[in-house]
């Protein structure tokens, strides 16, 4: 069965510092792999979607980018931190031709 | 393109009640539909989903969801609910096969339950 892990589970950082946030998928080759922020009481906003090693596609304009190295690994970056940038960071998967996505567990990221 | 409204952001019942959470949609074909929850410091997790096929769908956890084509609607119920229910509930809807599947989610309710 297919699986869905995020690290770190939480996370403090102070402005200007930089991010990486990393989500691995196990049991499925060729995922199509989303990264989300859902700020405090809100809904999810997609940022980042990926069908591939090294394609991503933007959803919205922000200091964050994210990066596919390998089939199942899909890494959230950011060089400086703002504080807008706290919330809680969703990593999803789904197959190319299915429209089902599966979530990990999250990152909560407070940045102080 | 696709959008999705939950109208409710809050709501209370009491344990035992029956619930039901409104969803509507606007898309211009048949639409893929889901229903998640997600306990607080949670990921989502997937409670149904409507493809194809028969409009009355169930669930984890005791929960149904309905598609209604004339009201562009897909609300979810659960006849009796438990104090283990008390979650968010996102309703999304996605724009069918494609390359890069993409799913729109609604705001979210929040379901409480009243001892």
């Amino acid at each position: 069965s297919q699986t869905i892990h995020q690290w770190p589970a939480t996370l403090v950082q102070p402005v200007g510092s930089p991010l990486s946030l990393e989500c691995t998928v196990e049991g499925t080759s060729n995922p199509n792999l989303y990264w989300y922020r859902q700020a405090a009481g809100r809904g999810l906003q997609l940022l980042f979607y990926s069908v591939g090693i090294g394609q991503i596609s933007s959803e919205v304009p922000q200091n964050l980018s994210a990066s596919r190295p390998q089939d199942r690994q899909f890494i959230l970056s950011s060089k400086k931190l703002l504080l807008s940038d706290s919330g809680f960071y969703l990593c999803a998967w789904s197959l190319a031709a299915q429209e089902t996505q599966y979530f990990g567990p999250g990152t909560r990221l407070l940045v102080l | 393109a696709q959008s999705v409204t939950q109208p409710d952001i809050h709501i209370t019942v009491s344990e035992g009640a029956s619930l039901e959470l409104r969803c509507n949609y606007s898309y211009g074909a048949t639409p893929y539909l889901f229903w998640y929850v997600q306990s607080p410091g949670q990921g989502l997790q997937l409670l149904l989903k409507y493809f194809s096929g028969d409009t009355l769908v169930q669930g984890i956890k005791g929960f149904e969801a309905e598609f209604k084509r004339s009201q562009s609607s897909f609300n979810l119920r659960k006849p009796s609910v438990h104090w283990s229910d008390a979650a968010e509930y996102f309703c999304a809807v996605g724009a069918g096969y494609s390359s890069a599947s993409k799913i729109i989610f609604g705001s979210g309710t929040r379901l409480s339950i009243r001892p």
